[in-house]
């Protein structure tokens, strides 16, 4: 029952280095979604991919690029890793857009320094 | 543009006491409403959803739910706290332009024994 798997789980950047956050899901979902979560301000939406081969922006995409490589998987990349980017960012899949159900992975946890 | 606002950022209950987690939304279409809950140092684990229907939402670990359309609430209750209810819990809304979900910025939940 691996459902949503991320790696890594912790990572420690320097100021400008680059990183990609990898995630999977096994359960033949369509839809997957990356979030940031900071302290008092819930979960923020970084981009989604509502299916296999779109993509399209969230609330916070400012810095970050993604690729929807299959219908598993889904990426996130730093390009150039700054200090507002310290955050846990959380991976999650549902079976269509907009049903909300939203299965989670367990969190990445980014500092940068 | 949808917005979920919780009061409380911090809700203290004795072991068998009601819990209250107050959630407010604001949506320009008809909400799908959810809570979902989150343990230290885990992912995000949907706990009820309110789509259409019986306004009264039943969920896991003996949480409920009632959506007011008059006063756009979806206040989470739980007759008796047990301390394994101790967690961070998140209200959030879908349905509007690209039926994102949209998450409140999260009420922490302390059991005191």
């Amino acid at each position: 029952n691996a459902g949503v798997t991320q790696t890594p789980k912790f990572q420690v950047l320097k100021t400008g280095q680059s990183m990609t956050l990898q995630c999977a899901q096994d359960m033949n979902h369509n839809s997957m979604y990356w979030y940031r979560q900071d302290p008092g301000m819930g979960l923020r939406l970084i981009y989604y991919s509502a299916s296999e081969g779109t993509t399209d922006k969230g609330e916070v995409p400012n810095g970050y690029n993604v690729s929807r490589l299959n219908k598993r998987e889904f990426s996130l990349r730093l390009e150039s890793a700054a200090p507002s980017q310290t955050s846990v960012y959380f991976c999650a899949s549902s079976a269509y857009p907009g049903t909300g159900e939203l299965f989670f992975g367990e969190g990445s946890r980014l500092t940068v320094l | 543009a949808q917005s979920v606002t919780q009061l409380g950022s911090h809700v203290s209950v004795s072991e068998g006491a009601l819990v209250l987690l107050r959630c407010n939304y604001s949506s320009s279409v008809p909400p799908y409403l959810f809570w979902y809950v989150q343990y230290p140092n885990q992912g995000l684990q949907l706990l009820l959803k309110y789509t259409t229907g019986a306004t009264l939402v039943k969920g896991i670990n003996g949480f409920e739910a009632e959506f007011k359309k008059s006063e756009t609430s979806f206040h989470l209750t739980k007759p008796s706290a047990h301390m394994s209810d101790a967690a961070e819990y998140f209200c959030a809304v879908s349905g509007g332009e690209g039926n994102k979900l949209v998450f409140g910025a999260g009420t922490i939940l302390r059991v005191k024994s």
